[in-house]
Parts: structure tokens; C-alpha cells; sequence
């Protein structure tokens, strides 16, 4: 079974603080992405990686940065955080590049931001 | 308009119904549907695929997709209590190209 894990299901930080969102997946898969949950916006793409060192912007970008030093290891960076990034952030994997492959996606880490 | 839309409900019905489940998107490009299923606290994880205009059976889900009015639908027959979730549709064009999600829909199947 693929399995995607998060760090944190939950965290709380105030606002400024520079905050670390780690996943991690344990299936050699080519592709990570985080997104984010919100109620009545749905998921959306912050950032995606195809592979080690690599990062492409998604939908939402702004306020976050990626980190992807190793393949299994995907880091989401909130480098000031800010109450509007108050969300649920769940990570996701694919084997490959296709954008028909299954994601997996992780637990989920809910973030408050006060 | 968005790219995928969908009712985030919530529906609510009783054991045993037949449940429809519905997305409309706008962009002709797509190819790829899938469903994902959200169980509370949990992230999402795919419930069914399909790449053409038709139907899919697993189970006792169902699958529908019409590209001519650009609709896709999931049924759930004999619904059950453990089918209540958020179900999400999730479309993309084929390829190198990233997953679109509907909001979700929430179901509950009350027993």
C-alpha cells in the first residue's frame, strides 16, 4: 500500500512565523503536490514537483515556497506566515509525470494561523 | 466560470437509496474523470477512473460520463451508512497536465 505521511495533523502558529509543512511517501513516486482545502473553494494546486530539485507553481502559489532535496521528501515553506493561510494543506503522489495517475494524498495537516 | 462545478450539498438520504452525484465542467479538453472519495479527517483517495464518454461499474458504483453536454455523474446503489463522506470529481486533460477537483459533494446515508 502506497502511504503518504505528514508531519503535523494539526499546528497552530502565529502570524510572521515561518512555518514547515513535511510529507513524506514511501512508493519511489515521481510526482508530489500540496494543495490546499478550503470550504466552498475545494483543493487547489500551490506547487508540484516531477522530480528531486524540481518545483513547478500550481494555482495558488503566492505566500509559499517548495523544497524537494530528496525523492521521497516534499517540504512546503510558509516563509511569513499570515491568517489567510489558514487551511487544511494535504499532500499528494503520483508514480509518474501522466496526469492520469492516481494521486495519494496524506492525512492532511490542519494549520491555524492566529 | 470555473473549470469544474459541483453542489457541495450537503445531500442527505436514507439507507438503501439510489444516489446521483453530479459535475458539470467547461473545458473540452478534458479527458480523464476520476472521483475521489474524503472520508472526515482523512485526504482523499480514488474511488474510480475512466477516460471516455460511457459507463463504469465497480461494485456498486457506477460511473457516467456524456462529453456532448460535458456532464459526469457517480451512482451509488444500495447505499450504505460507510458511504457517507465528500466525494470530489476530478478531471484533467490527458498527459502532463494537472488534476482539476470539483469542491466536493457531502453525503450522508442515514442509517
Amino acid at each position: 500500500d502506497v502511504k503518504v505521511t505528514q508531519s503535523s495533523r494539526y499546528l497552530v502558529k502565529r502570524t510572521g512565523e515561518k512555518v514547515f509543512l513535511e510529507c513524506v511517501q514511501d512508493m519511489d513516486h515521481e510526482n508530489m503536490f500540496w494543495y490546499r482545502q478550503d470550504p466552498g473553494l475545494g483543493l487547489r494546486l500551490i506547487y508540484f514537483s516531477y522530480d528531486v530539485k524540481m518545483k513547478e507553481k500550481g494555482d495558488i502559489p503566492e505566500g509559499y515556497s517548495v523544497s524537494r532535496e530528496k525523492k521521497e521528501r516534499f517540504s512546503l515553506i510558509l516563509e511569513s506566515a499570515s491568517t489567510n493561510q489558514t487551511s487544511m494543506y494535504l499532500c499528494a503522489s503520483s508514480r509518474t509525470s501522466g496526469g492520469t495517475d492516481t494521486q495519494y494524498f496524506g492525512p492532511g495537516t490542519r494549520l491555524t494561523v492566529l | 466560470q470555473k473549470e469544474v462545478e459541483q453542489d457541495p450539498g450537503p445531500l442527505s438520504v436514507p439507507e438503501g437509496a439510489i444516489v446521483s452525484l453530479n459535475c458539470t465542467y467547461s473545458n473540452s479538453a478534458f479527458q480523464y474523470f476520476m472521483w475521489y472519495r474524503q472520508y472526515s479527517r482523512k485526504g482523499p483517495e480514488l474511488l474510480m477512473y475512466t477516460y471516455s464518454s460511457g459507463n463504469k461499474e465497480d461494485g456498486r458504483f457506477t460511473a457516467q460520463v456524456d462529453k456532448s453536454s460535458k456532464y459526469i455523474s457517480l451512482f451509488i446503489r444500495d447505499s450504505q451508512p460507510s458511504d457517507s463522506a465528500t466525494y470530489l470529481c476530478a478531471i484533467n486533460s490527458g498527459g502532463y497536465q494537472k488534476v482539476t477537483f470539483g469542491i466536493g459533494t457531502k453525503l450522508q446515508v442515514i442509517p
